[in-house]
Formats: C-alpha cells, sequence, structure tokens
C-alpha cells in the first residue's frame, strides 16, 4: 500500500531564515506530487506541482520553491521566510491516471516564523 | 477558472443529528470527491463519485453526484463527536489538478 511522509511535522523559524520541507511517497512509481498551503484552518491552497523529476510548475509566484531530486521525493524551499509563509503545508500525491485525479495527502506540517 | 461553491461554512450540531451540504461548480464536472480534515491532519479521502446521479455510501456518509454535474451533496446521518472536522468538496481543475471548496467546519455537541 501506499504511505506519504512529510517532516518535520511541526517547526519554528525566524524570518530571513531558510526552510527545507521534505514529502516523500512509498508504494508507487512516478507520481504526480503537490505542495498545498493551508491558512487559518480553511481553503487549501496549490503552491506547486510536479508530473516527473525535474519538473516544476508554479501556481502562486511568490517565496517559495520546489524541486523534484527523485520520484518520489518533494522539497518545498525557501531562502528567507517572511512572516507571511506562516501556516500549515501539505504534499499530496496522485497516480496521474486515476479516473478523478484523486489525491491523497499527508500529514502536514505546522510552519510558525517568527 | 473553475470555482466551488461550498455550504454551509460552518454547522454547529448536537450529536445524533444528521448533517447535509453541498457543493455547486460554474463548470460540469465529470468527478465529484469529498475529503475530510481532523484538526491538525490531513484531509482524509472519503467517497469519490463518478458517475451523474450516483449515489454512494461510506458508513454513516452518503454522498451524491448531482444529474446536472455541477453539483453534489454529502450527508451524515446520527452524528457523533469524532465527526468534527473540516469536510471538503473537489472536482477536476485541469492539468492533473483538483480544485477545492473552501470547507464546512462541523462541529458537534455532545
Amino acid at each position: 500500500s501506499q504511505t506519504i511522509h512529510q517532516w518535520p511535522a511541526t517547526l519554528v523559524q525566524p524570518v530571513g531564515s531558510p526552510l527545507s520541507l521534505e514529502c516523500t511517497v512509498e508504494g508507487t512509481s512516478n507520481p504526480n506530487l503537490y505542495w498545498y498551503r493551508q491558512a487559518a484552518g480553511r481553503g487549501l491552497q496549490l503552491l506547486f506541482y510536479s508530473v516527473g523529476i525535474g519538473q516544476i510548475s508554479s501556481e502562486v509566484p511568490q517565496n517559495l520553491s520546489a524541486s523534484r531530486p527523485q520520484d518520489r521525493q518533494f522539497i518545498l524551499s525557501s531562502k528567507k521566510l517572511l512572516l507571511s509563509d506562516s501556516g500549515f503545508y501539505l504534499c499530496a500525491w496522485s497516480t496521474g491516471n486515476n479516473a478523478g485525479n484523486e489525491q491523497f495527502f499527508g500529514p502536514g506540517t505546522r510552519l510558525t516564523v517568527l | 477558472g473553475q470555482q466551488l461553491n461550498q455550504s454551509p461554512q460552518s454547522m454547529f450540531i448536537q450529536e445524533g443529528e444528521d448533517v447535509s451540504m453541498n457543493c455547486t461548480s460554474s463548470s460540469i464536472f465529470n468527478t465529484w470527491l469529498w475529503y475530510k480534515q481532523d484538526p491538525g491532519e490531513g484531509p482524509v479521502l472519503l467517497i469519490a463519485l463518478y458517475k451523474a446521479g450516483e449515489l454512494t455510501s461510506n458508513g454513516r456518509l452518503t454522498a451524491q453526484f448531482g444529474i446536472t454535474r455541477k453539483d453534489s451533496f454529502l450527508n451524515i446521518s446520527a452524528s457523533i463527536p469524532s465527526d468534527v472536522g473540516i469536510y471538503f468538496c473537489a472536482g477536476p481543475g485541469g492539468s492533473e489538478k483538483l480544485v477545492f471548496g473552501k470547507g464546512t467546519k462541523l462541529t458537534v455537541n455532545p
């Protein structure tokens, strides 16, 4: 069966510091991978998605970047964090060939920028 | 672009009551998905609907794919405290993406 991991689970960082969040998927190959941010416990904002190694699509111009160095690894980064980067970051995967684009989410990373 | 309107935004109910929420789209969908997010966790897929008019159950949850293909409904019967969370509807957003509703936050009073 497939599983998705995210780490760290929580992170407190000062403004201006770098960021690296990691997401890995097990039990599937060539998944589509997604990064979302959720502010104030409500809506899901798609930040980046990837349909293959080295392929990154950015949805919202911002202070963050994403990379996919391996088939089942997706990394969210920032060189200098802003206060507005605080939020709950969710990674998700899909098979890319299913009928409804069902996505399956990881447990999330709670980021607080002080 | 595609938009989903999900209502109500929040619900406060007593344990044992039934719950109903819905989602409407500005365009036709060929799939409707319903997720639940427990506090502090990632959303979990509850029900997937693939056919207009389809009615699918998962325990006390029942979801329907509207015949116009522009709406979907989720019902929860005999609510219990662990039903608390945020419920999201979602549909295909093009290019391997999903578009999500803004969520219905459910609070169940014991």
